[in-house]
């Protein structure tokens, strides 16, 4: 089956750093990705859509400047936390899909502590 | 606009108990619907999802779930509970362009 890969799966980092996290589609060509972050013990929210050579589509609320992404292959996806702060800490799961109403596939997440 | 509700945020059972863990939806549109499972630390596993095709849809694990649009419901069951169902159980709309709305989640134990 179709794999997602997403790395690192846990990162420490000071406050005031910038940290990069990847999502790589293995054996499909993910046209779209998504970019979500969950707090402890609620759902998941999304933060973004990212389409494959074009402008990531931000959620309401989420700042485009501090949480930058680049969809720059049919293959990579990365989200970079700018400047991350100890609120920025949270679970970040990326998903990839090969189009519209195609299937979704999950990352295993990235546990993001800013201290 | 979508949302999904699901009716408490934990839930216990005994092995070899049913499982019932229930969503409500609102979709101005045909919705996909969906089930995952997340273990501790770890990323969503899709469990099964409903794209308008048979309404009782069978998923991995031996989980099942039925689209009801009388009741905008689709509510996940499993006839009988093992430990290794422990888990945070989502479930999530679609408008079919691969953009989900996720619930707030039910913890499930399960107990000896």
């Amino acid at each position: 089956g179709a794999v997602v890969s997403q790395h690192p799966s846990w990162v420490i980092c000071k406050s005031g750093t910038s940290v990069k996290i990847e999502c790589r589609s293995l054996d499909f060509q993910a046209t779209t990705m998504f970019w979500y972050r969950q707090f402890p013990k609620q759902s998941l929210m999304l933060m973004a859509t990212s389409n494959e050579g074009s402008k990531a589509t931000y959620e309401q609320g989420v700042e485009k400047d501090k949480f930058l992404i680049n969809h720059a292959s049919l293959t990579l996806s990365t989200l970079t936390v700018t400047s991350a702060h100890p609120e920025d800490s949270s679970f970040y799961i990326c998903s990839a899909s090969q189009g519209m109403g195609e299937k979704l596939f999950f990352g295993s997440g990235t546990q993001l502590s800013v201290l | 606009a979508q949302s999904v509700t699901q009716l408490g945020s934990h839930v216990s059972v005994s092995e070899g108990a049913l499982v019932l863990l229930r969503c409500n939806y609102s979709s101005s549109v045909p919705p996909y619907l969906f089930w995952y499972v997340q273990y501790p630390n770890q990323g969503l596993q899709l469990l099964l999802k409903y794209t308008s095709a048979a309404t009782l849809v069978k998923g991995i694990n031996g989980f099942e779930a039925e689209f009801k649009k009388s009741e905008t419901s689709f509510h996940l069951t499993k006839p009988s509970a093992h430990m290794s169902d422990a888990a945070e159980y989502f479930c999530a709309v679609s408008n079919q362009g691969g953009k989900l709305i996720f619930g707030q989640g039910t913890e499930l134990s399960v107990k000896p």
